[in-house]
């Protein structure tokens, strides 16, 4: 069975940061592109990053470049989300997920909340 | 960057209803898109894939149509578990962009 289980939210300064990590199972996590989409509160969806299977590609919305950065680590089949200078429009549930865009399964984990505030 | 306009944003309706949800992008993006449905709570879940299929174990009354610039998601007859939250997702460019979502709420 895929599982994605993401972790390392919670309550932070603005200008602080954050690691939140996602480890994944149940498929070779290595054969497959990951990302974090995120939610704030009552909105709409957001992309916010990808990485390559090697992690020699990664792109990002514009809102976080520069301050956030996306990792992985294939021997632990874990992904992860650098996220520093956090401002508050940053508050959300941040998603770990393995979309594909083809006819192989999207996976998606339960999320995380990141909450930046005083 | 590929900006996603979907429409309507909220929309009532009953079961047994037939509705269609529209997303149109600010680019042509072939058939690289999905619809997505989210209910309370939870994470997406993928109904559609490249515009048209039908991801594997979704019910058929689920389809989509379109290319380029303008693609629809159409429920044929509304189930009491379809009152949900859906978004598009273009995947043809990056910076990846998500319609606004279209509430779906019961009459």
């Amino acid at each position: 069975e895929v599982q994605l289980v993401e972790s390392g939210g919670g309550l932070v300064q603005p200008g602080g940061s954050l690691r939140l990590s996602c480890a994944a199972s149940g498929f070779t996590f290595s054969s497959y592109w990951m990302s974090w989409v995120r939610q704030a509160p009552g909105k709409g969806l957001e992309w916010v990053a990808n990485i390559k299977q090697d992690g020699s590609e990664k792109y990002y919305v514009d809102s976080v470049k520069g301050r956030f950065t996306i990792s992985r680590d294939n021997a632990k089949n874990s992904l992860y989300l650098q996220m520093n200078s956090l401002r508050a429009e940053d508050t959300a549930v941040y998603y770990c997920a393995r979309l594909t865009f083809t006819v192989v399964t999207d996976y998606w984990g339960q999320g995380t909340l990141v909450t930046v505030s005083s | 960057d590929i900006q996603m306009t979907q429409s309507p944003s909220s929309l009532s309706a009953s079961v047994g209803d037939r509705v269609t949800i529209t997303c149109r992008a600010s680019q042509g993006i072939r058939n690289d898109l999905g619809w997505y449905q989210q209910k309370p709570g939870k994470a997406p879940k993928r109904l559609i894939y490249a515009a048209s299929s039908l991801q594997s174990g979704v019910p058929s009354r689920f389809s989509g149509s379109g290319s380029g610039t303008e693609f629809t998601l159409t429920i044929s007859s509304l189930q009491p578990e379809d009152f949900a939250t859906y978004y598009c997702l273009q995947h043809n460019s990056y910076p990846r962009s998500f319609g606004q979502g279209t509430k779906l709420e019961i009459k």
